[in-house]
């Protein structure tokens, strides 16, 4: 089977400061992209960021980043400089591709952020 | 450059009924994928579409539970005979070739049973 896990369901950081969320996942696929999407309250789906798996180097977009550990199938976001409009939930998610996957992901429970002033 | 549209946004049904939510992929885009949300839970895939067929209905309840994408027109989920186990919200996501596409989300439908 596979699995997105996410193991901690709520976490705060002060603004301007850092937080890490992490993320976990089991698949026997050896290609596969992985994503961090933000739903705020409006609880629009919003994609943060996204990494090829055969890509070594981390994906980075702005004040957000990910640690990529293939072999430990670790995933998580870094976002640096908190800013008070991060507060939401963060899902961790994947999708393998090759013969016989169709390209539907695969998301975790969420993290709960809140970034308080 | 309009993004996935979902309508209606809210849609509040009694048991039995039917509920029909519709989805616009983004211009240019061919794939739709629909997902559900239950409260408190994270996304969980329901179907697959290209248009005019349906690639992967895995995650899809066997009974009651149905989805199209026409030639012509948006996609539509549709729940016969709703139950309140149906409420929570519904997500489609577009994309231009499917598999090895980044997806990208409608506002999603919150559909609640009473």
């Amino acid at each position: 089977a596979q699995t997105v896990t996410q193991s901690q369901p709520e976490m705060s950081v002060q603004e301007a400061e850092t937080v890490t969320l992490s993320c976990t996942y089991d698949t026997s696929e050896n290609n596969y992209y992985l994503f961090w999407y933000k739903q705020p309250p409006s609880r629009q789906m919003i994609l943060v960021i996204r990494q090829e798996a055969y890509k070594q180097q981390n994906a980075t977009e702005n004040r957000f980043s990910v640690n990529f550990q293939k072999a430990a199938k670790s995933f998580s976001l870094k976002i640096s400089d908190s800013q008070l409009g991060d507060t939401a939930m963060y899902f961790c998610a994947f999708t393998p591709y090759g013969s016989g996957n169709t390209g539907k992901l695969i998301f975790g429970q969420g993290t709960t952020l809140q970034v308080k002033p | 450059n309009a993004g996935v549209m979902q309508n209606p946004r809210h849609l509040v049904r009694r048991r039995g009924q039917e509920a029909r939510l519709r989805c616009s992929p983004m211009k240019g885009h061919s794939h739709v994928y629909w997902y559900r949300q239950l409260p408190e839970e994270g996304l969980k895939f329901m179907v697959y579409l290209q248009k005019e067929n349906i690639i992967d209905e895995s995650g899809m309840p066997k009974e009651r539970f149905s989805a199209e994408f026409p030639k012509e027109g948006p996609s539509i989920l549709r729940i016969q005979q709703v139950v309140r186990g149906d409420s929570a919200a519904y997500f489609c996501a577009s994309s231009l070739q499917g598999v090895q596409e980044t997806q990208y989300f409608g506002p999603g439908t919150r559909l609640l049973v009473l």
